[in-house]
């Protein structure tokens, strides 16, 4: 089993659509979650840190299932800018190592 | 809004030949790290780099590889007898500490002829 799965997409959907990405991880003992968001041929750049209640930051919700070791990534009202690939990123068991999900790519359309 | 910086952005080497990637992390962090990525797939963990010591590698981070924090600033990833196979972009970054979230640099784009 991979370390970090998720679905790899593309996701297209219009502006204004709320969309939702899923991760699953494998390590059961990982600590710490982030969604970093990538555009082509850039840096991952983090979108935000995941915990164990829950956050949000503007439109976008973070959940945590640790029981199902899940993660989840919501975006509401999407906008042109949104369109990146989604990285779920998750600790390695050592605490060391950020290990990536092959991301989710999202394309939002006029 | 302090930043991962490295250099060069593109390199361009034969095979058979050395190269060495640099970074300069972002000053008051503790870890650093060296990721790949191969154009059109994930981004792949190579080393991580804690304490002036190697904490974690990969696979993939054989023999062929080295890192090194030559003074308080900088962090080098070496990389011996280059293969056509090791073109791919290189990014360092660096945390505070051991849970907190990473912060990339903007890649090296390594390309070997």
């Amino acid at each position: 089993r991979k370390e970090v799965e998720q679905d790899p997409g593309p996701f297209n959907v219009p502006e204004g659509a709320t969309v939702a990405f899923n991760c699953t991880y494998s390590n059961s003992a990982s600590q710490s979650f982030f969604w970093y968001r990538q555009d082509c041929r850039k840096e991952p750049k983090l979108l935000m840190s995941v915990y164990s209640s829950g956050n949000e930051d503007g439109r976008f919700t973070a959940q945590l299932n640790r029981a199902s070791q899940y993660i989840s990534l919501l975006i509401r009202d999407s906008k042109l800018s949104d369109s990146a690939t989604y990285l779920c990123v998750v600790n390695s068991n050592s605490g060391y190592a950020l290990n990536f999900g092959k991301g989710t790519s999202l394309l939002v359309t006029p | 809004e302090p930043e991962v910086t490295q250099t060069p952005s593109h390199q361009v080497t034969q095979m058979g030949q050395e190269v060495i990637l640099r970074c300069v992390p972002i000053s008051n962090h503790l870890y650093f790290y060296w990721y790949r990525q191969i154009l059109g797939q994930k981004v792949e963990f190579l080393v991580s780099f804690y304490n002036n010591e190697i904490s974690e590698k990969s696979e993939i981070f054989d023999d062929q590889f080295s890192v090194e924090r030559p003074d308080g600033s900088n962090f080098t990833l070496k990389i011996r007898s280059t293969k056509l196979e090791d073109s791919a972009m290189y990014f360092c970054a660096s945390r505070t500490g051991g849970w907190t979230e990473a912060f990339f640099g903007q890649g090296t784009r390594l390309t070997v002829v």
